[in-house]
């Protein structure tokens, strides 16, 4: 059975540190979501990781992909408060399932003052 | 705004009853996919349209069925509804079959459906 485990699933982090979320996946999915979600919201899409080794950024946030390992990370760097919400990582599902999105429990996150 | 429309946002309704909730995809999407979401069970992808034919299945009940009309929009019906069915229900759509998509799947804003 195809698994994605998210880790941790609870974060509270106090504004200004930085921290890595991290996404562990049981299939050999070449291409990785991470999406955010505010509190009965809709997914929002943070990065699209297309291929080994693919690393993108986008203001605090980064991610990469580690197809071998099977580990996708997301890391946070000197974190604020609007970056409160949770996280999910996401792999396409088994060949022939197109869409059939296979997502981690998710990350919830809360920045502190 | 992500450009794919679900209504109603909120349904209330009695077990035994009947819901339909209906997905307009992004303008230029021909891919509609159904996600359930609740606490126990997380994000479940339920059933893919693509182009109005059915692509691909996933955990759904068999009292629940979809379609996608000429139009594109499609719509999800929910039937002999249980309280377990309570649970947030997102549509989203991407512009061909998905699974070659570099841009990911753009998701609505779900209705919340609750059933008492």
């Amino acid at each position: 059975e195809l698994k994605v485990e998210q880790n941790p699933l609870f974060l509270s982090m106090q504004e200004g540190k930085n921290y890595t979320i991290y996404c562990n996946y049981s299939t050999t999915s070449d291409r990785l979501y991470w999406y955010r979600q505010d509190p009965g919201k809709s997914l929002e899409s943070l990065f699209v990781l297309l291929s080994n080794g693919a690393v993108k950024q986008e203001g605090r946030l980064m991610a990469s992909l580690d197809t071998k390992a099977r580990l996708s990370t997301l890391h946070i760097t000197a974190a604020v408060h609007d970056l409160s919400a949770t996280y999910f990582c996401a792999v396409d599902g088994k060949e022939g399932s197109q869409g059939n999105l296979i997502f981690g429990k998710g990350t919830k996150l809360s920045v502190k003052p | 705004d992500s450009g794919v429309t679900q209504t109603p946002k909120h349904l209330i309704t009695a077990t035994g009853q009947r819901v339909t909730l209906r997905c307009s995809p992004r303008s230029g999407d021909l891919s509609v996919y159904w996600y359930q979401q609740s606490l126990d069970q997380g994000l479940q992808f339920l059933i893919q349209y693509y182009n109005g034919e059915e692509r691909a299945k996933g955990n759904i009940l068999e009292r629940f069925s979809a379609q996608q009309f000429p139009d594109l929009h499609s719509e999800l019906n929910l039937s002999s509804l249980e309280l377990g069915d309570s649970a947030l229900y997102f549509c989203a759509s991407s512009p061909h079959t998905g699974r070659y998509s570099n841009y990911g799947y753009t998701f609505g804003s779900g209705t919340r459906l609750t059933v008492v």
